[in-house]
């Protein structure tokens, strides 16, 4: 099947510092990938939607200056979190979506911030 | 969609034992239901995409049912094996994706 993988698997950071996650499709093509959130024993909350090539749609709530996204390939994307603090530490998964296919997407394994 | 709910949080059922479990959402601008497997460390695995009032889904001894007109779907395990022990998602999309919490899955040996 599709594989998606995300580096880091998780990282520790000081308070101000910025932080970059990958999301890479491995052996497809995705046009478009997901970033989502999750804070313990809550849902997976979607951030923003990326799009190879043009700007990320971000949900409401989700600071496009802090959240910076990245999709400059069709197989990577990047989630950066910029200035971070400790109310950002979370667990946060993407997810890629084939280029032919509507209603499938295949997650990575997820990153784990901890911001000290 | 507001909110999709997923009953019950964890479940403990012993090896052999089947099993099932909930997802319930607003039936109203309907599109999808997605149920996926995820085990810790790893990434969320697909299961099924329902998206027809009635659909019935099965892979080996995993199936699901569908109700859009009551706002519910069913997972189901028939004779759980270790290896089913997992967090089961369930994700609703309207206009867009919505998750539940999961049901934790644990099977005792």
């Amino acid at each position: 099947g599709a594989v998606v993988s995300q580096h880091p698997s998780w990282v520790i950071c000081k308070s101000g510092t910025s932080v970059k996650i990958e999301c890479r499709s491995l052996d497809f093509q995705a046009t478009t990938m997901f970033w989502y959130r999750q804070f313990p024993k809550q849902s997976l909350m979607l951030m923003a939607t990326s799009n190879e090539g043009s700007k990320a749609t971000y949900e409401q709530g989700v600071e496009k200056d802090k959240f910076l996204i990245n999709h400059a390939s069709l197989t990577l994307s990047t989630l950066t979190v910029t200035s971070a603090h400790p109310e950002d530490s979370s667990f946060y998964i993407c997810s890629a979506r084939p280029a032919s296919v509507v209603d499938t997407q295949y997650f990575g394994p997820g990153t784990r911030l901890t911001v000290l | 969609i507001l909110n999709v709910e997923q009953s019950p949080q964890s479940l403990h059922v012993q090896e052999g034992d089947s099993t099932n479990f909930t997802c319930s959402f607003p039936s109203s601008n309907f599109y999808a239901l997605h149920w996926y497997r995820w085990e810790t460390a790893k990434s969320p695995e697909a299961l099924f995409v329902m998206t027809l009032n009635g659909d019935e889904k099965k892979k080996g001894r995993i199936s699901a049912t569908l109700n859009t007109k009551e706002g519910y779907s069913y997972l189901y395990i028939k004779g759980s094996q270790p290896e089913d022990s997992a967090t089961y998602l369930c994700a609703v999309r309207d206009d867009k994706i919505i998750f539940g919490k999961g049901t934790r899955l644990h099977i005792l040996p």
